[in-house]
């Protein structure tokens, strides 16, 4: 596709499930990110993928946060044991390289744990 | 540590007149910043940026002011229109060694174009 794509869309799982959430970035971009945009809040860094680099994790609110970038294309994000305030939007952007080029975003996945 | 704020959460103007969001930052290490738009349950959509080398760049009814010695840039849209009341976020990013080149958000402005 042209753009960045996620799946699902909405999420809705039980506390205590484990979810993933993908991300397509769009063909060619070596840089990856995950945000997340609680009810009424900013959007908050969580993972950033450059290239073969090592991935900036410093933005994972926990340890039950991770995510996996495979062959330097499709991303995962996977919350294990998800807690209510994990509910969010979750977002998924790519760029072209690191630097002064905009990142395109995806849709978002809404997840709402219950 | 809010490297990136927004410090109105709201702004509300009249179409037709001038809109003006602000953001500041903390990292000096910064070196070049952007402006994205929300809408409802849409992904943002980037609108403008701006290198740490320049001090203005303009895009149509966008321009995009930065002031590095006040660590501040600003949005200006002008003429405001009713299509673009949405949330708008700015986020800068640094490409030296001491930063990753994560792009850093603020926590974002909603602005209402009234008719």
């Amino acid at each position: 596709g042209a753009g960045v794509s996620q799946s699902p869309s909405n999420k809705v799982t039980e506390k205590g499930k484990d979810v993933e959430l993908r991300c397509d970035p769009i063909s060619g971009h070596t840089a990856l990110y995950w945000y997340r945009q609680s009810l009424g809040q900013g959007l908050e860094f969580l993972i950033y993928f450059q290239g073969n680099s090592a991935p900036d994790k410093s933005g994972l609110p926990s340890d039950r946060f991770s995510a996996e970038r495979t062959g330097g294309s499709v991303s995962t994000l996977t919350i294990q044991r998800t807690q209510q305030e994990d509910s969010a939007v979750y977002l998924c952007a790519s760029s072209y390289r690191q630097g002064s080029t905009e990142a395109f975003f995806g849709q978002g996945t809404r997840l709402t744990v219950v | 540590d809010q490297q990136v704020k927004q410090n109105s959460p709201s702004l509300s103007v009249q179409e037709g007149r001038i809109s003006i969001l602000n953001c500041d930052y903390t990292n000096s290490m910064f070196d070049y910043f952007l402006w994205y738009k929300k809408y409802p349950a849409e992904g943002p959509t980037f609108l403008i940026s701006i290198s740490s080398i320049k001090d203005k760049n303009e895009d149509g009814r966008f321009t995009v002011f930065l002031n590095k010695s006040a660590k501040h840039l600003s949005l200006h849209i002008v003429p405001s229109q009713p299509g673009d009341s949405a949330v708008y976020f700015c986020a800068a990013g640094g490409r030296g060694s001491s930063n990753t080149g994560k792009l850093i958000f603020g926590q974002g402005t909603t602005l209402q174009v009234k008719p």
